[in-house]
């Protein structure tokens, strides 16, 4: 299993330019995770989305939308990029229910720098 | 709503000595789960315990343990035998009934050698 995968690893992107991350796991989750970590504010959460077809919105949600394409993918959007968006961006997801409750499993990140 | 604090922002060990981050935490419910992820350089997000409010033993988990105080409502990482492998950020997080974690900003942990 590859576990929560996550492209590109790196961007640069321009002030106003959009862009999608996209986040994929093969671990048969049912809720995933779109975080942002800034030096010194551990990780936020932007958007989850409990089960296929559904989304809500997290601590830091301004400027981004989420698609939750189907179990496996789960989508962040930025329709207009601010240097205030620059932060590495992580996506998790977790079973619900069984033997571990709670536990989230991260993909490696996306480093993203708006100039 | 939940908060989560770690006090030290950095702390330094030499190898093969123990170390103890600290964390505490605000709720008002009874029933909840503890965890602690370590972030090494990588960047990459590991679990490395986890806690069960409603058990009253410690967890431990090889050189890691956790010091559980319910009514203080703090929560402690104990490293033992530090190693250079064990340098990272480390994050204390919080988790309901709900679907969500709450974290705390993180301790970054040097191991010297």
């Amino acid at each position: 299993n590859a576990g929560v995968t996550q492209t590109p690893k790196f961007q640069v992107l321009k002030t106003g330019q959009s862009m999608t991350l996209q986040c994929a796991q093969d671990m048969n989750h049912n809720s995933m995770y779109w975080y942002r970590q800034d030096p010194g504010m551990g990780l936020r959460l932007i958007y989850y989305s409990a089960s296929e077809g559904t989304t809500d919105k997290g601590e830091v949600p301004n400027g981004y939308n989420v698609s939750r394409l189907n179990k496996r993918e789960f989508s962040l959007r930025l329709e207009s990029a601010a240097p205030s968006q620059t932060s590495v961006y992580f996506c998790a997801s977790r079973p619900r229910g069984g033997g571990r409750p709670y536990e989230q499993y991260f993909g490696p990140g996306t480093r993203l720098t708006v100039t | 709503a939940q908060t989560v604090t770690q006090s030290q922002p950095e702390m330094s060990v030499q190898e093969a000595e123990t170390v103890t981050l600290s964390c505490t935490y605000d709720t008002s419910e009874s029933n909840y789960y503890l965890f602690w992820y370590k972030q090494p350089p990588s960047r990459q997000m590991i679990l490395v315990i986890r806690q069960e409010a409603y058990k009253q033993q410690n967890a431990t988990e090889n050189r890691f343990s956790v010091n559980f105080q319910k009514a203080a409502k703090s929560f402690s990482l104990k490293i033992s035998d530090s190693q250079l492998g064990d340098t990272a950020m480390y994050f204390c997080a919080f988790g309901l009934g709900s679907e969500k974690l709450v974290f705390g900003k993180g301790t970054k942990l040097t191991v010297n050698p």
